[in-house]
């Protein structure tokens, strides 16, 4: 069964540290990684797509990949209180066509002032 | 507002009773996905349109459920004899499939509770 893995938290970081979730896949084939953004009773929101090996900033958010290792990151730097909510990690798991996607179960971030 | 949206956003029934959401789509996206998410999950697959044609459902569709998109616009989920189990938020999401870059959207969700 194809499977996205990420640490539940709670992460706790203080206002202005950087913040880094970690999320794992298990299906070698799987080409299309995203960052989803959920705060309590929202639907997910998108922060950030990454297809290629290595870095991709957008602002305050950094993903990174390695295919190899199976292994996608977001860092967050100076993080806000309003960065805190639930981080979903999703993969396409097919490879080439997005049309769904595997999501773990998401990481508890909380930014204390 | 372009966004996808959902209606109604929270729906309170008795166990047996029917249910039917709604998904407008963004304007111009071909295709459009329904997923399930329940307290302390990711949202899971449970269907997806390419225009008016369901291409995939999942396992975790069962005979109760039943989704149409009848002219590759918006799209409705039935929950036919509601059960307990079926309380969770229903989230609809579209995308444009250019691809490599497809990227999913998501409307503010369904929330169900199966009393």
């Amino acid at each position: 069964q194809k499977e996205v893995e990420q640490n539940s938290g709670p992460l706790s970081v203080p206002e202005g540290a950087i913040a880094s979730l970690n999320c794992t896949y298990s299906d070698r084939v799987s080409q299309s990684f995203f960052w989803y953004r959920q705060y309590s009773g929202k639907s997910p929101e998108l922060i950030m797509s990454i297809y290629s090996n290595g870095d991709k900033e957008d602002g305050r958010f950094t993903a990174q990949l390695n295919k190899a290792s199976q292994y996608v990151s977001l860092l967050i730097r100076d993080s806000q209180p309003s960065d805190s909510a639930t981080y979903l990690c999703a993969v396409n798991p097919f490879g080439g066509s997005n049309y769904k996607l595997t999501f773990g179960k998401g990481t508890l971030l909380t930014v204390n002032p | 507002d372009t966004g996808v949206s959902q209606d109604p956003r929270h729906k309170i029934t008795k166990r047996g009773q029917n249910v039917t959401f709604r998904c407008d789509p963004i304007s111009e996206h071909n295709r459009l996905y329904w997923y399930r998410q329940t307290l302390g999950q990711g949202p899971e697959f449970l269907t997806y349109f390419q225009n008016e044609a369901q291409l995939e459902k999942s396992r975790l569709l069962s005979d109760r459920f039943s989704a149409e998109r009848p002219k590759g616009s918006f799209s409705t989920l039935e929950i036919q004899r509601t059960e307990q189990g079926d309380s969770a938020m229903y989230l609809c999401a579209s995308s444009l499939d250019v691809l490599p870059q497809e990227t999913q959207y998501f409307g503010p969700g369904t929330r169900l509770l199966v009393l």
